[in-house]
């Protein structure tokens, strides 16, 4: 499966911006990068998705690089209830069927 | 309704019971998948339901037996469980489209406690 690699844990302050990187060395032409974020006693949580371009949504924006081997989920304000862990994955097809494998994440802790 | 919904909330069962995970989504999503969740490690797949049919099966032992009885209904059977297998049953749903654009949808999960 391809892989992704994030750093275990970032730190932030409250109402500042977050940059988490994330390398995808491994990505093939066709798979979506995914970003899903997980609070505590939750489930994940979609975040955001891109193939090529960088993409803004309500939550946050996700810029690609160039050659698509790595990307940054960028949190524009972060807030207290931003503190979780954050996933970067890569969605594949296997045999007709979409999966998404999880990575490591990394734990995000926002400072008031 | 955009949720997915599991139950029970929290199970504690011994190792020689028998009982089952229930997850529902009324999304119209035809796509669905069990993960398991041990603490502080990320969702490991274990099955993906595409159109009511196992299509992937990540090496799940046999005590574990989904089934998936229409589209909006997944179980997930448990027999003879270790305690090992104690974690964090999640279930997600997404649209089956084939083309890996699509975001799921994960439920609040199942805390499982095998004793």
């Amino acid at each position: 499966d391809a892989k992704t690699t994030q750093p275990n844990s970032m730190e932030s302050n409250e109402e500042e911006p977050v940059h988490l990187p994330c390398n995808h060395s491994t990505i093939s032409g066709t798979d979506y990068i995914h970003w899903y974020r997980q609070l505590p006693s939750q489930g994940p949580e979609y975040v955001i998705h891109g193939l090529t371009s960088n993409v803004n949504n309500r939550m946050a924006s996700l810029a690609i690089a160039e050659d698509r081997k790595s990307s940054t989920l960028i949190l524009h304000r972060a807030t207290l209830r931003d503190a979780a862990v954050y996933y970067c994955i890569l969605k594949m097809l296997e045999g007709g069927s979409e999966k998404l494998v999880f990575g490591k994440g990394t734990k995000l802790t926002v400072n008031p | 309704d955009t949720e997915v919904t599991q139950t029970p909330k929290h199970l504690v069962m011994g190792m020689t019971n028998k009982k089952s995970l229930k997850c529902e989504q009324h999304m119209g999503h035809r796509a669905m998948y069990w993960y398991k969740q041990k603490a502080k490690k990320p969702p490991e797949l274990m099955f993906v339901y595409s159109y009511e049919k196992l299509s992937i099966n990540e090496s799940v032992p046999s005590r574990f037996s989904p089934e998936c009885p229409n589209s909006s209904l997944l179980n997930l059977h448990l027999h003879a469980l270790q305690p090992e297998d104690s974690a964090l049953y999640l279930c997600a749903s997404s649209q089956r489209t084939g083309r890996r654009n699509t975001e799921a949808f994960f439920g609040q999960g199942t805390r499982l406690t095998v004793v």
